[in-house]
Parts: C-alpha cells; sequence; structure tokens
C-alpha cells in the first residue's frame, strides 16, 4: 500500500520561499504509469491543483500559479519536492501530495497534507 | 481554459435518500478523464469515482458515477450518515492538466 507523507515548516514569512517535501513509500515513484502531484487547499475553500511531476522531470505546473512554482522529483530519496516562492498571506493553506495516475487523470492516493500558514 | 461546475452547492437529504450531484465542464471531455473525490472535514481528499463511471478501490457500490461530453454526475443511493461530506468533481484536460469543481456540499 503506497504512503505519502508531507513534510516541511508549518510557517514562512511573507515574500519569502516555502518548501515542502512528500515522501513516498510502498512504491518507486519511477513506477511508469504515474505523476506525482501537490495540490492546495486554503482555508475553508476548495481543491486547487499546483502541478505535477514524473520521475524523468517533466513537470505540468497550474497556469495561476507557473510564474512562482517549481515542483522536482528526487528518485534516489523516493520523494518529490514543492517549492513557491514570493509567497502572500492568500498561499495560506493546506498542502496535499497525491499519486497521480497518467491513464485517467485521478489524483487514488493521497498525503494527510500539512497546514503553511504565511505571516510575519 | 476548461472551467468545472457543481450544483447544487448544497444538499440537505436524509438516511436512506438518494443523492444526485451534478458536475459540467465548460467545454466537451473525455469521460476517461473525470473523476469524483469525497472530502470529510480535517481529511484529505479520496478518490471515489474515475473514468466517470468506475468505482475507485474499496468504495462502495452505493456511489455510482454516469455522464459523458459536458454533463456528469454522481449518484449516492441509500446515503447513510458517514456519507456528510463535500463531493468535487475533477477534469484532466490539456491546460490546465487538472481542475477541481467547487464542490456540493451533502448534510445528512
Amino acid at each position: 500500500q503506497v504512503q505519502l507523507q508531507e513534510s516541511g515548516p508549518g510557517l514562512v514569512k511573507p515574500s519569502e520561499t516555502l518548501s515542502l517535501t512528500c515522501a513516498v513509500s510502498g512504491q518507486s515513484i519511477t513506477s511508469s504509469g504515474f505523476y506525482w502531484a501537490w495540490v492546495r487547499q486554503s482555508p475553508g475553500q476548495g481543491l486547487e491543483w499546483i502541478g505535477s511531476v514524473h520521475h524523468s522531470g517533466s513537470t505540468f505546473y497550474s497556469p495561476s500559479l507557473k510564474s512562482r512554482v517549481t515542483i522536482s522529483a528526487d528518485t534516489s530519496k523516493n520523494q518529490f519536492s514543492l517549492e513557491v516562492n514570493s509567497v502572500a498571506a492568500s498561499d495560506t493553506a493546506v498542502y496535499f501530495c497525491a499519486r497521480h495516475a497518467r491513464n485517467w487523470g485521478s489524483l487514488d492516493q493521497w498525503g494527510q497534507g500539512t497546514l503553511v500558514t504565511v505571516s510575519s | 481554459e476548461i472551467v468545472v461546475t457543481q450544483s447544487p452547492g448544497t444538499l440537505s437529504l436524509s438516511p436512506g435518500e438518494r443523492a444526485t450531484l451534478s458536475c459540467r465542464t465548460s467545454q466537451g471531455v473525455s469521460a476517461d478523464f473525470l473523476a469524483w473525490y469525497q472530502q470529510k472535514p480535517g481529511q484529505a481528499p479520496r478518490l471515489l469515482v474515475y473514468g466517470a463511471s468506475n468505482r475507485a478501490t474499496g468504495i462502495p457500490d452505493r456511489f455510482s458515477g454516469s455522464g459523458f461530453g459536458t454533463s456528469f454526475t454522481l449518484t449516492i443511493s441509500r446515503l447513510e450518515p458517514e456519507d456528510s461530506a463535500v463531493y468535487y468533481c475533477q477534469q484532466y484536460g490539456p491546460s490546465p492538466l487538472l481542475t477541481f469543481g467547487p464542490g456540493t456540499k451533502v448534510e445528512i
């Protein structure tokens, strides 16, 4: 059973960079047929896809966040990461990592999520 | 850019009743690329249906999905108290790659 676990600072100052890592266990991120995704949810709001990465390094980003986001995969550590630069209060959210099934386009396994607050 | 809408915003029903949730996309999408999720407070979303009508592993058969083109439906027959949650549909398309609807809250 694949498990995903987010980690990273829970508090980030405005204008700084938010960095999170998702550790994957029970499956290699090099397994064929999968991307690895980040999704966020602002307090009381809906789900927002941030982007997805393939173990080869190919990335896909939400157009609304593309200019500030970098997602990368580390196959040696079986994990993938998210960076959002120049953060503002509007980036305060629960950040989820998820397994993205390429054939169906669905997110079939999720981490528990981690709250990141942007505040000075 | 494909826009995904859901209706109603909130659905209040009693145990044993049937819930019908609607998801519409601004452009036609392949049924292969339409998914539904359930999210309970404080939890991560859980995949219910993929490919518009395929139940994910472990999902009870009272959950069923249907639809094609721009109109899709999630039906929950015989509602149970634990089905209280927010339900999201999501499409997988060229750009952006993934788009979620705003969600339907089901109150039981």
